[in-house]
């Protein structure tokens, strides 16, 4: 079945750092999401990507999708302790989504 | 918009005994709503698609006579986990698609679910 793998699983930045997070998958997805989950909370949706290579922006987020739509990539600039959680891309699979193992990012203040 | 609440945020039951959680859409009606299970530190497992007025498709490996689930109207979705066991405990998570929202999902805040 569809599988959607994501790298890094954890990643520790100091506050102000960069940090990226990327999903890849071995077929062409239709479109991909991505979810941030705050610790004890649950998902919350944050943007969807459907065209081959875009690219959107929300403040310090930039979301892109490849050119071959296979693989989509999630970059803070200059994180922030509120940006702590784990960061999950997700790929349709006809009505469902099929989730990355997400990627939990942790911030030295 | 696009509210989902879950009944209860968290369960402690015995061993042997049957859990039911409530997913509610608030503000709007949803044909399809989704429950997943997550184990710490680990990703959203989908194991249910819930659909009103039909029976759900469980994913490979979720055992339907287990996780027993009604979808009875339109803003309610029921996943009752019968004859839990500690393995079994696990954050629930139900989510739903809005009418003519595409395929974003808007999830419930979970529930969390403990067997002794």
């Amino acid at each position: 079945g569809q599988q959607v793998m994501q790298i890094p699983q954890y990643q520790h930045v100091q506050e102000g750092e960069d940090f990226t997070t990327y999903c890849n998958s071995s077929t062409t997805l239709s479109n991909i999401q991505w979810y941030k989950q705050r610790p004890g909370g649950h998902p919350v949706f944050l943007i969807q990507l459907v065209k081959s290579g875009e690219v959107k922006k929300q403040k310090r987020l930039t979301f892109q999708f490849g050119e071959a739509k296979k693989n989509s990539s999630l970059h803070i600039t200059a994180t922030q302790t509120t940006d702590v959680g784990t960061y999950f891309c997700a790929a349709s699979r006809s009505w469902e989504l099929v989730f990355g193992q997400g990627t939990r990012l942790t911030i030295n203040p | 918009g696009a509210v989902v609440s879950q009944h209860p945020s968290w369960v402690i039951c015995k061993s042997g005994t049957s859990v039911k959680i409530e997913c509610r859409s608030l503000d709007f009606q949803a044909t399809t709503m989704f429950w997943y299970r997550q184990f710490p530190k680990q990703s959203l497992m989908l194991m249910a698609t819930s659909n009103e007025g039909s029976k759900a498709t469980y994913e490979q490996g979720v055992e339907k006579d287990k996780f027993l689930i009604n979808h009875a109207s339109l803003t309610l979705s029921t996943l009752t986990v019968t004859s839990a066991h500690p393995e079994d405990s696990s954050f629930y998570i139900c989510s739903a698609m809005v009418p003519g929202g595409g395929d974003t999902q808007y999830f419930g805040p979970g529930t969390r679910l403990t067997v002794l």
